[in-house]
C-alpha cells in the first residue's frame, strides 16, 4: 500500500537551518509531482512547495520563497524540504503529499503523510 | 488572509442537506480545477473531490462539487456524524505559481 513516512522534524532556535525528509513506498515514486503542506496548530493548511515528477520544475509559497528549498532523490523514493533562516512563524506540522500527476499543477493530493512538527523557538 | 475564501463555520442536523462554498478568482477558480480536502480531527487531509466535481473511490456519492465561474461549492446530503470535521478548497493559481487553500471551514453535525 502507499505510504510517505517524514522524519527530522524538530525544536530549532529562530534563524537556524533544518530538512525533513519523506519517504515514499508502494508506489513508483518517481512517477508523481510531490508537494510540501504545512499546518500550524489549530490553523488551516497552507501549501509550501511542489516539485515535479523528475525535479524539473520546483514552485514555492512567497512565504518561503528563497529561505526553503524543494528537492527529491528518486533512486531513494526520498522528498526533501530544506529549511533555512528558520523564523517563528514557520512552526508547523509539515505534511509531504503526493500529486496523482506528474507534475503538481493538479493538486490531486491522494496520499498524505502523518506530518511531521516544527517549532521554531525565539 | 486565503486567496480561496470560505466561510470559517457551516452547521447541519443528521440527515440534511449543507453546502460549502469557495470563492476565488480568474486566476484559480475561474480557470484551474478545484479539489476539496476533508480533514477529521487529528487526522491528515483526506482528497474529497477532483476536477471540480469527481469523487475518488471511496468517497460516498452523499458529496458533491460544482463549480461556476469564480466560486465553487461543496454539498453533503445525509448528513452524518461522522462528517463533523473541516474542508478546504484548493486549486492551482497562474498568478502566484502556486497551489492556494481555502482557509477552511468547520462543519459540525448537530
Amino acid at each position: 500500500q502507499v505510504q510517505l513516512v517524514e522524519s527530522g522534524g524538530g525544536v530549532v532556535q529562530a534563524g537556524k537551518s533544518l530538512r525533513l525528509s519523506c519517504v515514499g513506498s508502494g508506489f513508483t515514486f518517481n512517477q508523481f509531482g510531490m508537494h510540501w503542506v504545512r499546518q500550524t496548530p489549530g490553523k488551516g493548511l497552507e501549501w509550501v512547495a511542489v516539485t515535479w515528477y523528475d525535479g524539473s520544475n520546483k514552485y514555492y509559497a512567497d512565504s518561503v520563497k528563497g529561505r526553503f528549498a524543494i528537492s527529491r532523490d528518486n533512486s531513494k523514493d526520498t522528498l526533501y524540504l530544506q529549511m533555512n533562516s528558520l523564523r517563528a512563524e514557520d512552526t508547523a506540522v509539515y505534511y509531504c503529499a503526493r500529486d496523482r500527476d506528474s507534475s503538481g499543477y493538479l493538486v490531486e493530493l491522494d496520499y498524505w503523510g502523518q506530518g511531521t512538527l516544527v517549532t521554531v523557538s525565539s | 488572509q486565503s486567496v480561496l475564501t470560505q466561510t470559517p463555520s457551516a452547521s447541519g442536523t443528521p440527515g440534511q442537506r449543507v453546502t460549502i462554498s469557495c470563492s476565488g478568482s480568474s486566476s484559480n477558480i475561474g480557470s484551474k480545477y478545484v479539489y476539496w480536502y476533508q480533514q477529521l480531527p487529528g487526522t491528515a487531509p483526506k482528497l474529497l473531490i477532483y476536477r471540480d466535481n469527481r469523487r475518488p473511490s471511496g468517497v460516498p456519492d452523499r458529496f458533491s462539487g460544482s463549480k461556476s465561474g469564480t466560486s465553487a461549492s461543496l454539498a453533503i446530503s445525509g448528513l452524518r456524524s461522522e462528517d463533523e470535521a473541516h474542508y478546504y478548497c484548493a486549486a492551482w493559481d497562474d498568478s502566484l505559481r502556486g497551489v492556494v487553500f481555502g482557509g477552511g471551514t468547520k462543519l459540525t453535525v448537530l
